[in-house]
């Protein structure tokens, strides 16, 4: 597609539940990442992939969060035994590789969880 | 240490009126890039403008301008003439190492008719 793709839109979940996002980058990026965005909060850095491989896993916030990529392009986000804390936007974004840091980062319009 | 500031939390105008929203930033490196994005309402962030370290030009495009000023690590935005829909959330966000932006904390512009 144009830009990046990523579902579900919005996930209403029961703490406890594992949850999975999706994200479908721009064709030909091979960089990805996800970020998280909790209400009023500014945007934290989770985890970027350049291919299928992530150079840098620091930003995740615990052993409850986990992500992957095949095939260079979509990636998923799992969340398990998901708490109320993980409620917030999953911003997913990509760029033509992660060699410059002047490639320009796209993103998707996010999933937005909430954890009841 | 790598680090975005954004002092102004939020900011609200009128109409019409000129605001500016300031970004400054922390870096060790000779070689980086300055970035601010939109975030309006609907929650997706768009891409405003890229600046490289080594290009200090001052640029414009419609009513948006962005100043760079090494000497200060600043990388300030300006709208002229602002207009309801510019009322958003703007982050300016660094990236040195290829791998990740640096974001700031976001500065929510509200436009008032």
């Amino acid at each position: 597609g144009a830009g990046v793709s990523q579902s579900p839109s919005n996930k209403v979940t029961e703490k406890g539940k594992d949850v999975e996002l999706r994200c479908d980058p721009i064709s030909g990026h091979t960089a990805l990442y996800w970020y998280r965005q909790s209400l009023g909060q500014g945007l934290e850095f989770l985890i970027y992939f350049q291919g299928n491989s992530a150079p840098d896993k620091s930003g995740l916030p615990s052993d409850r969060f986990s992500a992957e990529r095949t095939g260079g392009s979509v990636s998923t986000l799992t969340i398990q035994r998901t708490q109320q804390e993980d409620s917030a936007v999953y911003l997913c974004a990509s760029s033509l590789g992660i060699g410059s840091p002047g490639n320009t980062i796209y993103f998707g319009e996010g999933s937005w969880l909430t954890v009841v | 240490a790598q680090k975005v500031t954004q002092a102004q939390t939020e900011i609200s105008v009128v109409e019409k009126e000129d605001v500016t929203l300031d970004c400054v930033y922390e870096t060790r490196d000779t070689t980086y890039y300055l970035f601010w994005y939109k975030q309006p309402p609907s929650g997706e962030l768009v891409f405003l403008i890229r600046r490289n370290s080594f290009d200090e030009q001052n640029e414009i495009s419609g009513r948006y301008s962005w100043n760079f000023q090494k000497s200060t690590s600043s990388f300030n935005f300006t709208i002229t003439a602002s207009q309801v829909v510019d009322s958003a959330v703007y982050f300016c966000a660094l990236n040195n190492q290829g791998g990740k932006l640096i974001f700031g904390q976001g500065t929510e512009l509200s436009v008032k008719p």
